[in-house]
């Protein structure tokens, strides 16, 4: 069945990057986008990035760009989230979510866990 | 950026029970909404699509309508695996925004 299965959970150090793996099965990897989201404690779903699995294009939501990075490996057909300059205020679940025509997120990873802390 | 609002936050209702989910766009975002629905410990789901077309899979008793700035999803017959919380999402601007959730809960 199609299904996303993140990485596991992370602490990670003040002004640390983190990078969260993302890995698609049961559909052909780079013909859907794949979205990045994030929902910190008692916060509403954010949506972060959005890459084109097959020739790569990115969009990025004003707010985290410069700081997150989208990669992928068709290969592994695995898609990868990279956050940088970690603060406190990014420690939230972050999830990867199939872009389904560019209208919505059909299949969602189960969420990685991300605690920025000291 | 759209902003997006729900209401209520929160409510708790009995089995059978129909339920209404308001959601508002700060704009016009003709009919490019959907709903999500988020359970502890389970992995988000995509309801309804496009304002009004329902995922396949998901329960008859789950409709959305709306268009324009204003959106609805109603849940017909309350079961009590429909616990959670409820999402709206806009996609006709970057960038996507969602509301702030509605809690649903059993009395």
């Amino acid at each position: 069945q199609v299904q996303l299965v993140q990485s596991g959970a992370e602490v990670i150090k003040p002004g640390a990057s983190v990078k969260v793996a993302c890995k698609a099965s049961g559909y052909t990897f780079t013909s859907y986008a794949m979205h990045w989201v994030r929902q910190a404690p008692g916060q509403r779903l954010e949506w972060m990035a959005w890459v084109n699995s097959a020739n790569g294009n990115r969009k990025y939501s004003q707010k985290f760009q410069g700081r997150v990075t989208l990669t992928g490996d068709a290969s592994a057909s695995t898609a990868y989230m990279q956050l940088s300059s970690l603060r406190s205020e990014d420690t939230a679940v972050y999830y990867c979510a199939r872009d389904r025509d560019g209208k919505a997120m059909d299949v969602w990873g189960q969420g990685t866990t991300v605690i920025v802390s000291s | 950026d759209v902003q997006m609002t729900q209401s209520p936050s929160s409510l708790s209702a009995s089995v059978g029970d129909t339920i209404n989910i308001s959601c508002q766009a700060s704009q016009d975002i003709s009919n490019h909404l959907n709903w999500y629905q988020l359970k502890t410990g389970k992995v988000p789901k995509l309801l309804i699509s496009d304002a009004s077309i329902l995922e396949t899979g998901v329960p008859s008793r789950f409709s959305g309508s709306g268009s324009g700035t204003d959106f609805l999803l109603t849940i017909n017959s309350l079961q009590p695996e429909d616990i959670g919380t409820y999402y709206c999402q806009q996609y006709a601007f970057l960038p996507l925004t969602f509301g702030p959730g509605t809690k649903a809960d059993m009395k």
